[in-house]
């Protein structure tokens, strides 16, 4: 039963074009939206997040935007860079205020590779 | 401002032997939770600790495993007569609020090796 889903394994861009990584969910309980980075052999880094109150944040090349009513939300990425090539996780967690215990639920992970 | 630390960052076990994990959260970070990798796969969710007690274990498996976060020191997670099928890396993620909104710092992680 996945409540996360990443569908595209793998995305392959320019330098200097867009990064759209997409992820969709199912749990309409879902109140809080992580995404995550990580590179081989280390532990994922937090990138941005998003409440389930907002539909866009932004933060400097990365803007994560949630449509609630098709329970989707995506990662732009402009302009992408070479050091940007790794996994991106997104993830979700249930619940709000003090019912939300941050555990989270993890998508399956997309591989962004940013080519020079 | 030391992160999240995980030891071993690799450990090999041969089948039946135990395996103990480590990881000392964030200064100030008194959430502890563990989450563990398959190949090819995402983080799945084992369990959420706060100081000596366990607040939320729905992932862990229901043998072999367990998990302990005492007063002093660092979390635990113990793995039991290992088997291949636990071949994985675990990452252990800290908070300080243990709530939704609260970004969580995750470890290196430990990559367990069953042989």
């Amino acid at each position: 039963d996945q409540q996360v889903k990443q569908n595209s394994p793998s995305l392959s861009v320019q330098e200097g074009r867009i990064s759209i990584l997409n992820c969709d969910y199912t749990n309409s309980m879902f109140d809080y939206f992580l995404w995550y980075k990580k590179y081989p052999a280390e532990g994922p880094t937090f990138l941005i997040s998003i409440s389930s109150i907002k539909d866009k944040n932004e933060d400097g090349r990365f803007t994560v935007f949630l449509n609630k009513s098709a329970k989707h939300l995506s990662l732009h990425i402009v302009p992408s860079q070479p050091g940007d090539s790794a996994v991106y996780f997104c993830a979700a967690s249930e619940g709000r205020g003090s019912s939300n215990t941050g555990k989270l639920i993890f998508g399956q992970g997309t591989t962004l590779q940013v080519k020079p | 401002n030391a992160g999240v630390m995980q030891n071993p960052r690799h450990l090999v076990r041969r089948r039946g032997q135990e395996a103990r994990l480590r990881c000392s959260p964030m200064k100030g970070h008194s959430h502890v939770y563990w989450y563990r990798q398959l190949p090819e796969e995402g983080l799945k969710f084992m369990v959420y600790l706060q100081k000596e007690n366990i607040i939320d274990e729905s992932g862990m498996p229901k043998e072999r495993f367990s998990a302990e976060f005492p007063k002093e020191g660092p979390s635990i997670l113990r793995i039991q007569q290992v088997v291949r099928g636990d071949s994985a890396a675990y990452f252990c993620a800290s908070s300080q609020t243990g709530t939704g909104n609260t970004e969580a710092f995750f470890g290196q992680g430990t990559r367990l090796t069953v042989v």
